[in-house]
């Protein structure tokens, strides 16, 4: 997506935490998500946040927003070989009306057993 | 849980031709998305429908129409295909007073 931005891959051995990044440029995004896509299938809403929260904590997810920077992202800890997929945050806003998703790029995680 | 149904879930077909493409919402949603996705691409909004009608507009071609009916059911219909519409195309619902979107499995168009 033009204004959000992820980066492209991450590597990480399993047990180890993954932290993926986004940033977005709409200040007057709402909410902010995180899915999950695995090779040719769907999306999956991992977890996501309030603009008006800093953090949340959802079992081995936690996403962290810096609205100043406008920089999210999400740590998953204990990584295992299950992980690995691609992931993309979205933002939505009501100023759209619709809450339609404007999509990051997507980071694709490889976990190494 | 009944999730967002699609169908089909592949299709190919031939330059020039036309398809179309059925999504069912999860029961008592009454917005729907559809998103497209290139190869190795992100999603991108092509458009959505409240009540039955047309509530927003992305970047979808002029080829391509959809529409919900009185059931919520959706369609998106594709006339002269080209090869660059072979994409992975997403349905998403929305429930009244929520937020997050939630995504069938997707249907695989390939035009040959």
């Amino acid at each position: 997506g033009e204004d959000v931005e992820q980066s492209l891959f991450l590597s990480v051995r399993e047990g180890d935490s993954s932290v993926i990044n986004c940033t977005y440029t709409d200040s007057s995004s709402t909410y902010l998500y995180w899915y999950k896509q695995e090779p040719g299938a769907g999306l999956q809403l991992l977890t996501y946040i309030f603009s008006n929260m800093d953090m949340k904590q959802d079992q081995r997810l936690t996403v962290l927003l810096n609205k100043k920077d406008k920089h999210l992202s999400l740590r998953i800890a204990d990584t295992q070989t299950g992980d690995s997929a691609i992931y993309f945050c979205a933002e939505s806003s009501p100023t759209s009306g619709t809450y339609k998703y404007i999509f990051g790029t997507g980071t694709r995680l490889k976990v190494l057993a | 849980a009944a999730g967002v149904i699609q169908s089909p879930r592949h299709l190919i077909k031939e330059k020039r031709e036309t398809a179309t493409l059925k999504c069912y919402p999860i029961p008592r949603h009454d917005t729907v998305y559809w998103y497209q996705q290139g190869p190795g691409q992100d999603p991108q909004f092509l458009i959505s429908f409240y009540e039955k009608m047309q509530s927003d507009k992305g970047s979808i071609p002029d080829r391509f129409s959809a529409q919900q009916f009185s059931d919520y059911h959706s369609e998106l219909n594709m006339s002269s295909l080209e090869l660059g519409d072979s994409a992975l195309y997403f349905c998403a619902s929305r429930a009244q007073g929520g937020h997050e979107q939630y995504f069938g499995p997707g249907t695989r168009l390939t035009v040959t």
